[in-house]
């Protein structure tokens, strides 16, 4: 069975630091990963996302997450973090041949002046 | 803009009561799905459609059934509620080909409370 783990359930970070968000899946076959984001009181955001090719993922807001094969893992990082990061993250599986979503259980990031 | 709407925002319904949750997406998808989210417990698929009239049982799919007559619409029916539905409930939908490459959608959710 697919799964995902993110380890964290709540990162609080202050403002301009660097942030991790981990995340880890179980699969045997094709793996696509992403990162969804839920703002407070809002739905879900696709954030980024792993389908092949290069293993180094970038968000339009300086978001990165690298896919590592040996590891299975695709953490979420940012180098400087801002108060408008606030949210929490999901990190999100798919099998190859399939269409259902396998979310992990989500991390709360609070940025902090 | 391409949008998955879900008909409320908010819901307060007594206990078993029959609740019907509706879900809108008019960009074409054949497949829709019905989430809960409950905190430490992230998002659990209750049910998914792959086509109109067609539906499969998700992980918990307990307490719940779901209509999809129409391809834009796809309803998530609480037949009688209890308190331990109150959760919040996202309605996604995605392209049956390629779904991985073109995204899920997301509607903004309806936070239903059962008293």
């Amino acid at each position: 069975a697919q799964s995902v783990t993110q380890l964290d359930s709540q990162v609080p970070v202050f403002e301009e630091a660097p942030v991790e968000l981990r995340c880890n899946y179980s699969s045997s076959v094709s793996v696509y990963l992403f990162w969804y984001v839920q703002y407070p009181n809002q739905g879900l955001q696709l954030l980024l996302k792993y389908l092949s090719g290069s293993t180094l993922v970038e968000s339009i807001n300086g978001f990165e997450a690298e896919f590592n094969k040996s590891q299975t893992s695709f953490h979420l990082r940012k180098p400087s973090v801002h108060i408008s990061d606030t949210a929490e993250y999901f990190c999100v599986n798919i099998t190859g041949g399939g269409n259902k979503l396998t979310f992990g259980t989500g991390t709360q990031l609070k940025v902090e002046l | 803009d391409v949008k998955v709407t879900q008909s409320s925002r908010y819901l307060v319904k007594r206990t078993g009561e029959k609740v019907f949750l509706e879900c809108v997406q008019d960009m074409d998808h054949e497949n829709m799905f019905w989430y809960r989210q409950d905190p430490g417990l992230g998002l659990r698929l209750i049910y998914f459609s792959y086509d109109v009239k067609m539906k499969e049982k998700g992980d918990i799919p307990e307490g719940y059934s779901v209509s999809r007559e129409k391809k834009e619409r796809f309803s998530l029916i609480l037949e009688s509620a209890s308190t331990n539905q109150t959760s919040m409930y996202l309605c996604a939908s995605t392209f049956s080909r390629g779904a991985p490459r073109y995204g899920y959608t997301f509607g903004s959710g309806t936070r239903l409370t059962v008293v």
